[in-house]
């Protein structure tokens, strides 16, 4: 079983449609959890991260984190072709270290 | 440069040939981290140098590969006796230091075994 588990889509949704991306984990350790989004032969840029558990929102961009029950969510709201990206989750201990990667969630907005 | 910056940015090698991948990360910037990506998957994390601590070596695959950090700035990763499962993406980040959450990657390196 991967540490960081992500359903790799695709998911594809119309223009300005709310885009909701999820990841679960197995290890209570992880203390932060972060949002990368990678753009075809690019490399991953951070979006967003939260410690511990709560939300987090940046202008259409939404993150949620529950501790209890092991979930991570990415919400995006008003969602624009220029969205249309590989979505990553990672997770890391509180003491640093190694970042651990979900999947990755292949995003497609049509216009 | 201003990020991190990896090359080549494509190689294509023999099976059984030894490769040498570079990674110049951002200066000033203690931590670098090199994960691979195979087509269709998630970053699969291979090895982490922090400073002047010893690398967690705990994601390389086999005794195949091997990296090191020149001076705490350079890092080069070798695979040895390629084989053609070695193909992906080989990504390299840094961050300023260890309890910091922002990793910036690079490019990549895309590797091709035939």
């Amino acid at each position: 079983q991967k540490e960081v588990e992500q359903d790799p889509g695709p998911l594809s949704v119309p223009e300005g449609a709310i885009v909701s991306l999820n990841c679960t984990y197995s290890n209570s350790a992880f203390q932060y959890f972060m949002w990368y989004r990678q753009y075809s032969r690019k490399g991953p840029e951070l979006l967003m991260y939260t410690y511990s558990s709560g939300n987090k929102e940046d202008g259409r961009f939404t993150a949620q984190v529950d501790k209890s029950s092991k979930y991570i969510s990415l919400f995006i709201r008003d969602s624009q072709p220029s969205d249309s990206a590989t979505y990553l989750c990672a997770a890391r201990y509180n003491q640093g270290g190694k970042l651990i990667f979900g999947q990755g969630t292949e995003l497609s907005v049509k216009p | 440069g201003a990020g991190v910056s990896q090359s080549p940015s494509n190689k294509v090698t023999e099976k059984g040939k030894d490769v040498e991948l570079r990674c110049d990360p951002i200066s000033g910037h203690t931590a670098l981290y090199w994960y691979r990506q195979s087509l269709g998957q998630g970053l699969e994390f291979l090895i982490y140098f922090q400073g002047n601590s010893a690398p967690d070596k705990s994601g390389l695959p086999s005794d195949r590969f091997s990296a090191e950090r020149t001076g705490g700035s350079v890092s080069t990763l070798t695979i040895q006796r390629t084989q053609q499962e070695d193909s992906a993406v080989y990504l390299c980040a840094s961050s300023l230091r260890q309890a910091t959450t922002e990793a910036f990657f690079g490019q990549g390196t895309r590797l091709t075994v035939v």
